[in-house]
């Protein structure tokens, strides 16, 4: 059974940084893309980052480029999304997804003051 | 950015009728493979989206034959052929043939 746990939300402010972390199980990491996406309260899904199975490549949507940084660790089978310079409208449930497929239960990042 | 757009945006409907979701994409969905990756969906309340519908119409492991999709291109359709109360949610269409990959803007079904 596929197991994505996240990890790592909560409050901070604006400005601030946080780390995401993935657990994930149940499956051959090391052959999968994975991917964070969110949904801010009560709105709808965004893709925010992928990373291919190797490492080799990462993709950002426009509005956190060069702010997130998503990465890998194939030997521990676990993603990350280190997240800087933190917006209000960055506040949302952060979700782990695998090949597009299976979802964690996601992890509440809030940025307010 | 693609945009997909989903109509209508409240579905209420009826135990054992029948429902359906448009989805329609401001580009074509073909990749260079030519294939098309339209995905849909659901999300019950308070849990994680869950994939109902791959590549236009091939369902996942574990959903039910009542969800179907079809389409072509730009032109998309979720079909629910007798709702049940375990349906209610919202259904999202999903495109990853171009980056970013982006999401319609929801459809909540509702029992009437």
């Amino acid at each position: 059974e596929v197991q994505l746990v996240e990890s790592g939300g909560g409050l901070v402010q604006p400005g601030g940084s946080l780390t995401l972390s993935c657990a994930a199980s149940g499956f051959t990491f090391a052959n999968s893309w994975m991917s964070w996406l969110r949904q801010a309260p009560g709105k709808g899904l965004e893709w925010v980052a992928n990373i291919k199975p190797d490492g080799s490549g990462t993709y950002y949507v426009d509005s956190v480029k060069g702010r997130f940084t998503i990465s890998r660790d194939n030997g521990k089978n676990s993603l990350s999304l280190q997240m800087n310079s933190l917006r209000v409208e960055d506040t949302a449930v952060y979700y782990c997804v695998e090949s597009g497929r299976e979802w964690g239960q996601g992890t509440l990042v809030t940025v307010s003051s | 950015d693609v945009v997909l757009t989903q109509s209508p945006l409240s579905l209420p409907v009826t135990l054992g009728q029948p429902a359906s979701i448009s989805c329609r994409s401001s580009q074509s969905l073909v990749n260079s493979d030519g294939n098309t990756d339209l995905a849909w969906f659901q999300q019950r309340p308070g849990q994680s989206p869950r994939r109902l519908i791959y590549s236009i119409s091939n369902r996942d492991s574990g959903v039910p034959d009542r969800f179907s999709g079809s389409g072509s291109a730009t032109d998309f359709t979720l079909k629910i052929s007798r709702v049940e109360a375990e349906d209610v949610g919202v259904y999202y269409c999903m495109q990853f043939t171009h980056w970013p990959h982006t999401f319609g803007q929801g459809t909540k079904v509702e029992i009437k």
